[in-house]
């Protein structure tokens, strides 16, 4: 079963307004929560995260808001660039037997038009 | 930032025969690996935990004995596909994770390697 959803399989959005990408998790052991960004024939690359014990953390164009009551997370792009085209992936993280591992959602597809 | 490198990108082989990839951090130690698998249209599956010198840790599912995992220095880790059957086909992707700072964060991803058996 999904622990980490990402029902929106694509997203387009017009240059200059905000990007909204939601992820749902199952999981409470989830502690930390990351946002990936991925360019075809690329590795994903570490965009932002946010602790379980935070609701939201900013990086310039990048916010990820966290509820947690409602197993929701969001990453908000504003202003959306037409470089910001790309599969993000909604990961979280939990430690078992004293290995830190990562659950990764299917991602979606953003598409800024210029 | 760190570099991450898979050989190779892309490979076709029969049905049985075995397949290698690598995976190397190219500017830094990796003190621990991790394989992933993505089939089309789902996401990156965790596989194997590997760590410098000892044995792979694999994911419940995940047949040790068909993915051999071998990491042998702090900059390189190899998985190896024996007898590969077309369910195999997939994308694999390897990460490696620097020693020290925010573990979560620290963890860069390689370009993947598509496999397709025949």
């Amino acid at each position: 079963d999904q622990q980490v959803k990402q029902n929106s399989p694509s997203l387009s959005v017009q240059e200059g307004r905000i990007s909204i990408l939601n992820c749902d998790y199952t999981n409470s052991m989830f502690d930390y929560f990351l946002w990936y960004k991925k360019y075809p024939a690329e590795g994903p690359t570490f965009l932002i995260s946010i602790s379980s014990i935070k609701d939201k953390n900013e990086d310039g164009r990048f916010t990820v808001f966290l509820n947690k009551s409602a197993k929701h997370l969001s990453l908000h792009i504003v202003p959306s660039q037409p470089g910001d085209s790309a599969v993000y992936f909604c990961a979280a993280s939990f430690t078992q037997g004293g290995s830190e591992k990562l659950v990764f959602g299917k991602g979606t597809k953003l598409t800024v038009n210029p | 930032g760190a570099v991450v490198s898979q050989h190779p990108s892309w490979v076709i082989c029969k049905s049985g025969t075995s397949v290698k990839i690598e995976c190397r951090s190219l500017d830094f130690q990796a003190t621990t690996m991790f394989w992933y698998r993505q089939f089309p249209k789902q996401s990156l599956m965790l596989m194997a935990t590997s760590n410098e010198g000892s044995k792979a840790t694999y994911e419940q599912g995940v047949e040790k004995d068909k993915f051999l995992i071998n990491h042998a220095s702090l900059t390189l880790s190899t998985l190896t596909v024996t007898s590969a059957h077309p369910e195999d086909s997939s994308f694999y992707i390897c990460s490696a994770r620097e020693g020290r700072g925010l573990t979560q964060e620290t963890q860069y991803f390689g370009p993947g390697t598509r496999l397709l058996v025949l």
